[in-house]
């Protein structure tokens, strides 16, 4: 069971603002930062956001990343066909002193 | 920007020893800030951490896989490896190597191998 709980699945349509959440706890997102990977079909994972908020280098600005307490949340506006994927968030865990990740959500653009 | 290349065998027996390698280019695995780590995914599955060697020579392990890991660096070629005792077939899966620095952690990554289990 991942330490990280996220909603399995989300789904929307192109032009779409859609929300994924990442709940964790004190000892992880609760003190220090979340972080999303975005893996496309049969790629490796790629960092989008980090430190909560902000966006790597290249990312486009319709990916954003916000924190609440334990929470994060990665939301992408103007949903486009080439979002289809699995979106993942991490952190690391001061009580297990080391990284854990999400169980991954799977985006899907009808 | 750094560039990683796992490298090892695809198919292992059960109750053997996995050892994968992950070659760096582009810079240095000296490069202070920076720490070099291992994730699986399993088939269909989510990704799972499995352990982290850092500049300053802490190497930090999944508590889940601790007894069956070491990750160790070979700063002459730039690479740093993996080691995973005792493989039963719930550790196919495929293997990540990656690198980031903390504020961007996991930032590159190699593009994965495929490791199955089976007799």
């Amino acid at each position: 069971q991942p330490v990280l709980i996220q909603t399995p699945t989300a789904s929307g349509t192109p032009g779409q603002r859609v929300t994924i959440s990442c709940s964790g706890s004190r000892s992880n997102i609760g003190s220090t930062t979340a972080n999303w990977y975005q893996q496309l079909p049969g790629t490796a994972p790629k960092l989008l956001i980090y430190a909560n908020t902000q966006r790597r280098s290249g990312v486009p600005d319709r990916f954003s990343g916000s924190k609440s307490d334990t929470s994060a949340s990665l939301a992408i506006s103007g949903l486009q066909s080439e979002d289809e994927g699995d979106y993942y968030c991490a952190a690391w865990d001061d009580s297990l002193n080391g990284w854990v990740f999400g169980g991954g959500t799977k985006l899907t653009v009808l | 920007q750094l560039q990683l290349q796992e490298s090892g065998p695809g198919l292992v027996k059960p109750s053997e020893t996995l050892f994968l390698t992950c070659s760096v280019s582009g810079g240095s695995i000296r490069t202070t800030n920076y720490y070099w780590g291992w994730i699986r995914q399993p088939p269909g599955k989510g990704l799972e951490w499995i352990g982290t060697f850092y500049y300053t020579g802490s190497t930090f392990y999944n508590p889940s896989l601790k007894s069956q890991v070491t990750i160790s660096v070979d700063t002459s070629n730039n690479q740093f490896s993996l080691r995973l005792n005792s493989m039963t077939a719930a550790d196919t899966a495929v293997y990540y190597c990656a690198t980031g620095r903390g504020i961007t952690p996991f930032e590159f990554w190699g593009q994965g191998t495929v490791v199955t289990v089976s007799s």
